[in-house]
């Protein structure tokens, strides 16, 4: 079946800090990728998404390219804020499973001032 | 604001009662998702509904479990004899397109559940 390993955390960093949570995967046929966060106190949201080979998904200065060759989707970021202070989560979906989403365990990243 | 609400945010019961959850997804999207994570976990996934049809249940989904989704619009996840061991956030999710043909999910803000 389908599965989601990443980094375990904690991961503490200094503001303006580059960041990288390793994830890699297993799955039958091409599945989409995804990162998604929860902040301290609030709901999982979707970060970023790559649904094919060598896609980059981007958001809030946040990147992860697809890597099939890898079977990887490493979460990237150039300059961390201490507003980036949450649990970062990596999953994906395939038809085939009927696009239900299989996650990692997350990462705990800190960031100090 | 994701457009899919749950009720209640927050439940504490005892050991050995019944419980009911309910999902309000995105207006008219066809897909809803059911899934449980437990403290320092990731989601994992339980159950989903294609309009009034179930189509999946996870082996999580015991027979103490079961979800409704009647008129394919609002669901319900009803746990029975409640045991420590179901003390979880139950997220609840809606796909990005009406008929469910895109693969990212939006998470309500899920319940939290509690049995003492």
């Amino acid at each position: 079946g389908n599965s989601v390993t990443q980094m375990e955390g904690p991961v503490t960093l200094s503001e303006e800090a580059f960041l990288t949570i390793n994830c890699t995967y297993t799955a039958t046929g091409y599945p989409s990728l995804f990162w998604y966060v929860q902040y301290p106190g609030e709901g999982l949201q979707l970060l970023l998404k790559a649904t094919k080979a060598d896609d980059k998904g981007s958001n809030k200065g946040f990147e992860a390219t697809y890597r099939k060759e890898t079977t990887s989707f490493h979460l990237e970021k150039g300059s961390v804020q201490v507003s980036d202070s949450a649990v970062y989560f990596c999953a994906l979906s395939g038809l085939a499973a009927g696009n239900k989403l299989t996650f990692g365990g997350g990462t705990r990243v800190l960031v100090k001032p | 604001d994701t457009g899919v609400s749950q009720d209640p945010r927050h439940k504490i019961t005892k050991r050995g009662q019944n419980v009911t959850f309910r999902c309000d997804p995105i207006s008219e999207h066809n897909r809803l998702y059911w899934y449980r994570q437990t403290l320092g976990q990731g989601p994992e996934f339980l159950t989903y509904f294609q309009n009034e049809a179930q189509l999946e249940k996870s082996r999580l989904l015991s027979d103490r479990f079961s979800a409704e989704r009647p008129k394919g619009s609002f669901s319900t996840l009803e746990i029975q004899r409640t045991e420590q061991g179901d003390s979880a956030m139950y997220l609840c999710a809606s796909p990005g397109r009406r008929d469910g043909g895109y693969n990212e999910q939006f998470f309500g803000p899920g319940t939290r559940l509690t049995v003492l």
